[in-house]
């Protein structure tokens, strides 16, 4: 069973930092992995698409880049923002559907 | 282009009342999928499809019922609200199943009194 975990489940930093959010999934037989962000009482807002073949994307100040051997999916936020709080939620495409992690929460403080 | 529109946004039921949630996607995705989102919980699977036809469990599929007569359509039915159906609920596409990205509507709140 694939399961997918966030670390760390809350961050909260000073605007203009680079910050990390990290996501692991304990099986590599991955079609894909997705990065959303999701505002408070909102929808969830894809960021970026990662395919299993690529190691990553970048889309503005956010890149993301994917490890599957170990497991491991980064999001790169650079020069935070107060505008880049909300949760972040990583999903990896696996059999016939996708599964989620829990989610980091992010508070960029001015 | 709409994407993925789900209605209604907010809905409250009596205990006991069925309803269908409804959502529809123009982009000819052949994946669509429910998810329920509760606080600490994160989101789970209720329901999903592969195309038109074809339907099959998730992780939370109890109390809920789908259909996919048309690629468009994928409405989620309540067959007897409980108070612990109270959720977000969100609807969800891909173009071909796990291999594409997913699009999410922007949500029902429903509550359950």
């Amino acid at each position: 069973k694939q399961e997918v975990t966030q670390i760390p489940a809350a961050l909260s930093v000073p605007e203009g930092e680079n910050l990390v959010l990290n996501c692991s999934f304990t099986d590599s037989a991955i079609y894909n992995l997705q990065w959303f962000r999701q505002d408070p009482g909102k929808g969830l807002t894809s960021l970026l698409l990662i395919q299993s073949s690529q190691r990553e994307q970048t889309s503005g100040r956010l890149n993301a880049s994917l490890d599957k051997s170990s497991g491991r999916s980064t999001l790169y936020i650079a020069a935070s923002q107060p505008g880049d709080s909300a949760t972040y939620l990583c999903a990896v495409g696996y059999g016939q559907n996708f599964v989620f992690g829990p989610g980091t929460r992010l508070s960029v403080l001015p | 282009n709409a994407g993925v529109t789900q209605t209604p946004k907010f809905q409250v039921l009596k205990t006991g009342q069925s309803m269908t949630l409804q959502c529809a996607q123009d982009m000819n995705h052949e994946y669509m999928s429910w998810y329920r989102q509760d606080p600490g919980m994160g989101l789970r699977l209720i329901h999903y499809s592969v195309g038109a036809g074809i339907t099959d469990q998730g992780e939370v599929p109890n109390g809920y019922n789908v259909s996919r007569s048309t690629t468009e359509d994928f409405p989620l039915r309540l067959l007897s609200a409980a108070p612990s159906q109270t959720s977000v609920y969100f609807c969800a596409s891909s173009y071909s199943g796990t291999g594409g990205g997913l699009f999410f509507g922007s949500g029902t709140q429903l509550s359950v009194l």
